[in-house]
């Protein structure tokens, strides 16, 4: 019963253009989403989070947005760069629960081309 | 550099083996988190230690064990392995029990191979 689902297992983009990675899940007590970035050989690293009393949250170049009611959340890269290519993982927590741990996704692939 | 070490970075061997996976928090990090990334999965929580203390517990094996000692440090213990037990084996820190917000990071793995 997978509760993060990324059902883009690939995503291809040309450079300058821009990149939405799509994460919808299932628990309706996850009240904390996040996004990590991940290159071959190292570990995931976080990039960019969203708290379910926002629906925008936004860091340069990276916007998360969160779709409640469709239970919905959304990564934009604008401009993508080829230094963007690599794997994406989204991930929920329920920090209510007075829990900290986190259920991912099983990530999106993202190819910048130049 | 997330500053979460793990040790050793590579490990092989055979079925029925017991091993060992380290890992060092970020300084002043009290929270350890285990994760196993299998082929084509996503990350799977194991278990969390808070300050020397259990605090949850994922999809791990009986086979499996883990600790965290006073220096914060932790070991992931598995024992009994199989071919299935192949993945890479990560190892997440954070300030507390919910984080910074709920940031979590992350060592860069053990990928143990069983052959």
């Amino acid at each position: 019963d997978q509760q993060v689902k990324q059902n883009s297992p690939s995503l291809s983009v040309q450079e300058g253009r821009i990149s939405i990675l799509n994460c919808d899940y299932t628990n309706s007590m996850f009240d904390y989403f996040l996004w990590y970035k991940k290159y071959p050989a190292e570990g995931p690293t976080f990039l960019i989070s969203i708290s379910s009393i926002k629906d925008k949250n936004e860091d340069g170049r990276f916007t998360v947005f969160l779709n409640k009611s469709a239970k919905h959340l959304s990564l934009h890269i604008v401009p993508s760069q080829p230094g963007d290519s690599a794997v994406y993982f989204c991930a929920a927590s329920a920090t209510r629960s007075g829990y900290s741990t986190l259920t991912f996704g099983k990530g999106t692939m993202l190819l910048v081309s130049p | 550099d997330s500053g979460v070490t793990q040790t050793p970075k590579h490990l092989i061997t055979a079925t029925g083996q017991r091993v060992t996976l380290r890992c060092s928090p970020r300084s002043g990090d009290l929270s350890v988190y285990w994760y196993q990334q299998s082929l084509d999965q996503g990350l799977q929580f194991l278990i969390q230690y808070y300050n020397g203390e259990e605090r949850a517990k994922g999809n791990i094996l009986e086979r499996f064990s883990a600790q965290q000692f006073p220096d914060l440090h932790s070991e992931l213990n598995l024992s009994s392995l199989e071919l299935g037990d192949s993945a890479l084996y990560f190892c997440a820190s954070s300030a507390g029990l919910a984080g910074g917000g709920g940031e979590q990071y992350f060592g860069p793995g053990t990928r143990l191979t069983v052959t």
